[in-house]
């Protein structure tokens, strides 16, 4: 079955500009996270909703980043007045239900370059 | 902070089995080990968890000590496409049970003809 897809795969934006990426679940998963992976950071966890609620924003790095839900499947990160640090491939994933008993299925990514 | 301590790298030879350890002495007893796997310019890959009994899958197999605060990671017959970043995860973090996983640097695997 399909996995989990995420567009743009590239995304060139200048400072300063609004950027949104997209992700699609694997379909019937209600968890959805979202990840974040730089060079001097390595992945980090940025959001996760459950359904269409995300009880969990604490990895999400300021004010500028925001990211919703719709149908309890499709998920947009959005991040508003991009800077230099933002450039990174942003990794979504997906899985059947939150818990630690369950494996997450991991997008392609986006990678965001800012410039 | 990730829980968890690796080797930053590590070599194996096409054809034998590679051995990948962990330490987690801090894991309580709510949480699974977790393995996951990043090859280059891809998003990461699940391997295998468990939580006190070993486990095997068509990918590899987890050996936990009897304590949990150490495991390993054994892919049996390691070929090039194995070369990768491996990670090794406590889930859930804290009381948390939204299974966000915390990544750590993992162990960068390389495999050679």
């Amino acid at each position: 079955g399909a996995g989990v897809s995420q567009s743009p795969s590239n995304k060139v934006t200048e400072k300063g500009k609004d950027v949104e990426l997209r992700c699609d679940p694997i379909s019937g998963h209600t968890a959805l996270y979202w990840y974040r992976q730089s060079l001097g950071q390595g992945l980090e966890f940025l959001i996760y909703f459950q359904g269409n609620s995300a009880p969990d924003k604490s990895g999400l790095p300021s004010d500028r980043f925001s990211a919703e839900r719709t149908g309890g499947s499709v998920s947009t990160l959005t991040i508003q007045r991009t800077q230099q640090e933002d450039s990174a491939v942003y990794l979504c994933a997906s899985s059947l239900t939150a818990g630690p008993s369950y494996e997450q299925y991991f997008g392609p990514g986006t990678r965001l370059t800012v410039t | 902070d990730a829980k968890t301590t690796q080797p930053p790298s590590m070599d194996c030879a096409e054809g034998r089995a590679a051995n990948l350890p962990c330490n987690h002495s801090t894991i309580s007893g709510n949480e699974y080990v977790y393995w996951y796997r990043q090859i280059h310019s891809q998003g990461p890959q699940y391997i295998i968890h468990g939580l006190k009994n070993n486990e095997t899958n068509e990918m590899a197999s987890l050996i936990i000590t009897e304590d949990r605060k150490s495991s390993t990671l054994i892919l049996p017959h390691a070929t090039l496409r194995d070369t990768a970043v491996y990670y090794c995860i406590v889930s859930p973090d804290g009381s948390s049970n939204t299974g966000k996983l915390i990544f750590g640097q993992g162990t960068t695997l390389q495999v050679k003809p």
